[in-house]
This record gives structure tokens, C-alpha cells and sequence, in this order.
């Protein structure tokens, strides 16, 4: 597609509760990015993805939290037994991973709400 | 530690008014600095950059200015409107570094007032 697509848009979920958030990046953009911005905060890194390299997991707040990515496409982030500390807005960028790329294309992202 | 900073959260300016968006960074090896804007339910959208061998780009109402001794850069909006409200994110580049290509400060969120 044109650009980066999230799904599903919002999410309500029971406190431990499983979920898993999904990411199409851009077509051809060998990085893909995780972040998160809760209530009143700003972008807070969780990992990511370039090409076949070992992901960056250095941003990934608990266990419960994990991520994968298949190839150069989709990508799922997953929080198992989810807490209300949870509940954010989670969005994904794409970008191409180049000297000559100046910038990530972010998706409309998932706003994970935990009751 | 963090590498790019915004101090101020927010900002309230009059419609008309030139707001002036403030950053500073502490890593002298950024190449290019971007300013995203993020409106609510919505991600961040590309709005200005700058590399670091230049001082100033203009583009419309906006203009980026960049201190590389101070390690400051700042970002005017003249004259500003109502469509202009937003949180406006700092990032700089830090390719090939740890956490990916580029370094995001916390935002301000810009309030302009009819």
C-alpha cells in the first residue's frame, strides 16, 4: 500500500488479556519501528527490525511484551497478560534503511485501551 | 539519558502570532534534524529538517534554525493558526545507532488560539 497501515485502529481488552497488534510497513522499507505514547507522554522507543539483523529489543518495557517480523513485511507486536499500564497509543514507522534516508513514515497507530 | 530534549511541554500562542518551538541535543555526530507533527488518533507526519551543515531552511510559514555550538535548534511557525495546534516532535539522526535511525525528544503540544 501507499503507506504504513495498523490494525486494528483501537483495541479494548481485559486486564490479562493477551493482544497482538499488526503492521504493514511500506512496500520495499527494510526497517520497521515500534513506539508508544501513553497519556500526556511522548514517543517512547520498544524496538526495531532492520532487514535480517537481530531485532533492537532495547526498548521493550517488560516481558510480556515481544515483537516479530517476517522478512522485510508485516510485523506483530504482542502483550501477553496485559496491565492498565499498558493503555497507549502504539504506532509503527517504516523507513528505507539508506545513508540518503531522512526520515520515518508512521502509521495512524493502535490505541490499546486495558480494563 | 536523553539525547534530544524538548523542555517545554506545551505552548500557547495567539492566532497570528510567530510560535517558536525549541530543541536541543547533546550528541555532536547528528547529521540531520526533523520536526514531525502529530495531531490526535493520528501518527506523526513529516513537517521540516534541516542537515547540520546548514543554519536555517525555510519552507512556508516554517522555518528551522539550527545552532550546532549550542547544540539548539528551533523551529518557527510565523504567523500561526488554529490548524497549527499539535504536539511537535524534535528528532535527530543517528543512522546506523542503537534504537534505529532516528532519536525522538517527548514533544511539545502547541495550543494557538483564535
Amino acid at each position: 500500500g501507499a503507506g504504513v497501515s495498523q490494525s486494528p485502529s483501537n483495541k479494548v481488552t481485559e486486564k490479562g488479556k493477551d493482544v497482538e497488534l499488526r503492521c504493514d510497513p511500506i512496500s520495499g522499507h527494510t526497517a520497521l519501528y515500534w513506539y508508544r505514547q501513553r497519556l500526556g507522554q511522548g514517543l517512547e522507543f520498544l524496538i526495531y527490525f532492520q532487514g535480517n539483523s537481530a531485532p533492537d529489543k532495547s526498548g521493550l518495557p517488560s516481558d510480556r511484551f515481544s515483537a516479530e517480523r517476517t522478512g522485510e513485511s508485516v510485523s506483530t507486536l504482542t502483550i501477553q497478560r496485559t496491565q492498565q499500564e499498558d493503555s497507549a497509543v502504539y504506532l509503527c514507522a517504516s523507513s528505507p534503511w539508506t545513508e540518503a534516508n531522512y526520515g520515518y513514515t508512521f502509521g495512524s497507530g493502535t490505541r490499546l485501551t486495558v480494563v | 539519558d536523553q539525547q534530544v530534549k524538548q523542555n517545554s511541554p506545551s505552548l500557547s500562542v495567539q492566532e497570528g502570532r510567530i510560535s517558536i518551538l525549541n530543541c536541543d541535543y547533546t550528541n555532536s555526530m547528528f547529521d540531520y534534524f526533523l520536526w514531525y507533527k502529530k495531531y490526535p488518533a493520528e501518527g506523526p507526519t513529516f513537517l521540516i529538517s534541516i542537515s547540520s551543515i546548514k543554519d536555517k531552511n525555510e519552507d512556508g510559514r516554517f522555518t528551522v534554525f539550527l545552532n550546532k555550538s549550542a547544540k539548539h535548534l528551533s523551529l518557527h511557525i510565523v504567523p500561526s493558526q488554529p490548524g497549527d495546534s499539535a504536539v511537535y516532535f524534535c528528532a535527530a539522526r543517528n543512522y546506523g545507532g542503537s534504537q534505529g535511525n532516528l532519536i525522538f525528544g517527548k514533544g511539545t503540544k502547541l495550543s494557538v488560539k483564535p
